[in-house]
């Protein structure tokens, strides 16, 4: 079964600190990618995705993810956190076929916390 | 646009009660499904559709049921809550199975 991994559970940085979140996923065939954001008491919204093509992709509030297929990695990542970046971010994987195996995976969530 | 509208918000149950948490969307999408969130647990999916009429379990499904009636609208049903479901239960929909899910709001569901 696909399984996905975020190594961090809590980081907490200062504001304009460098920020990368892991994730690792278990699937060796085709995948879909996306990077989910919680604010406090929201619903998730949609950072970014990596269907196919270049492996660095670019989301909004200036977030950007790096594929590497050959670590089954898709890093989180942003040069320079904001306090309004506060949140838990939950990066989540689905094969790219049908049937039930096809459903959205989700990691278990890292919350970051920024320090003004 | 609404997007995604979960209802209700917040609810109380005690324990053996039952209730229906209603999820309605208005993109036209085709999947449906139905999620808790549990603290250090990340989304977990309870049930989902992939059309009208349709319904599927998920990674969760016991002590809960659904329908998709129409198309718009997801039905969860909690038959007998137990204090184990108190939880945040969320809904979304994708087009596709492989587009970006568009979520709710959530409902905090506390079962005493």
């Amino acid at each position: 079964a696909q399984s996905v991994s975020q190594h961090n559970h809590h980081v907490i940085l200062s504001e304009a600190a460098s920020l990368e979140l892991g994730c690792n996923y278990s699937y060796g065939g085709t995948v879909n990618l996306f990077w989910y954001v919680q604010y406090p008491g929201q619903h998730l919204q949609l950072l970014l995705k990596y269907f196919s093509g270049d492996p660095l992709v670019k989301g909004i509030k200036g977030f950007e993810a790096e594929f590497i297929k050959s670590k089954f990695s898709f890093n989180l990542r942003k040069p320079s956190v904001q306090w309004s970046d506060t949140a838990e971010y939950f990066c989540a994987v689905n094969a790219g076929y049908g049937g039930s195996q096809g459903n959205l995976i989700f990691g278990k969530g890292t919350k970051l916390s920024v320090k003004p | 646009n609404a997007g995604v509208t979960q209802t209700p918000k917040f609810r109380v149950l005690k324990t053996g009660q039952s209730m229906t948490l209603l999820c309605a969307q208005d993109m036209n999408h085709e999947y449906m499904y139905w999620y808790r969130q549990d603290p250090g647990m990340g989304l977990r999916l309870i049930h989902y559709s992939v059309g009208e009429g349709t319904t599927a379990k998920g990674e969760v499904p016991d002590g809960y049921n659904v329908s998709r009636l129409k198309k718009q609208n997801f039905l969860l049903g909690l038959e007998s809550a137990a204090p184990s479901q108190t939880s945040v239960y969320f809904c979304a929909s994708s087009p596709t199975r492989n587009q970006p899910q568009h979520f709710g709001d959530g409902t905090r569901l506390s079962i005493l």
